[in-house]
């Protein structure tokens, strides 16, 4: 059984261009949620897919936009990215009947905006 | 955006000795989460809590669920080098079919050897 695996482990990108971050859930897992983890603070919810639509928005712009697929591997995407766009993007799985409880992080992206 | 108030926000101890930190939400919770974070890592859970009052242990940690369901506590017994990290505590709304995570802002632990 494989944990949740993300992919960039780092990237760095220019402010206005748009980024693409993929995540592919714990086995048995259809729940994905994603969360921006800025220096210094905690993880901050940004939306959580279930069956493959949106299942739940945290405080960010539509700019962040996300896709589940059929597998329930997922896609964060970020357009017109800002420079407080930097940070540490954690995605995290969850079992069936137990979303958002036991959330399995993965090892994020860590995304720099020059 | 909103985070639970987590304190105390570092802790510098000697091997062997125990440690305690907490959390604290003006929102009612269903579930509180603990997490430990090393450098580079993703968050890894440590221990959650159901149900208010609940004392959970897993190994040397030790975690509660208040009974006003806004706060819940960590205990470290007897620390190790390898007890070095951010511990983040976290609450969670299932209200409907929205279900996500609040964190802390962690407490960061440094244990001398």
């Amino acid at each position: 059984e494989t944990g949740v695996t993300q992919s960039p482990t780092h990237l760095i990108k220019t402010r206005g261009q748009q980024v693409t971050l993929r995540c592919s859930s714990q086995s048995g897992h259809n729940t994905v949620s994603w969360y921006q983890q800025a220096l210094g603070q905690g993880p901050q919810f940004i939306f959580q897919y279930y069956r493959e639509e949106e299942n739940g928005r945290g405080n960010f712009p539509p700019r962040f936009s996300g896709l589940q697929f059929p597998n329930y591997s997922s896609e964060l995407n970020v357009n017109a990215l800002e420079l407080d766009d930097s940070a540490l993007y954690l995605c995290a799985s969850s079992p069936l009947g137990q979303r958002g409880t036991e959330a399995f992080f993965g090892q994020g992206t860590r995304l720099t905006v020059v | 955006g909103q985070q639970l108030n987590q304190s105390p926000q570092s802790m510098f101890i000697q091997e062997g000795e125990d440690v305690s930190m907490n959390c604290t939400s003006s929102s009612i919770f269903n579930t509180w989460l603990w997490y430990k974070q090393d450098p580079g890592e993703g968050p890894v859970l440590l221990i959650a809590l159901y149900k208010a009052g609940e004392l959970t242990s897993n190994g040397r940690l030790t975690a509660q669920f208040g009974i006003t369901r806004k706060d819940s506590f960590l205990n470290i017994s007897a620390s190790i080098p390898s007890d070095v990290g951010i511990y983040f505590c976290a609450g969670l709304h299932s209200g409907g079919s929205n279900y996500k995570l609040t964190f802390g802002k962690g407490t960061l632990l440094t244990v001398n050897p």
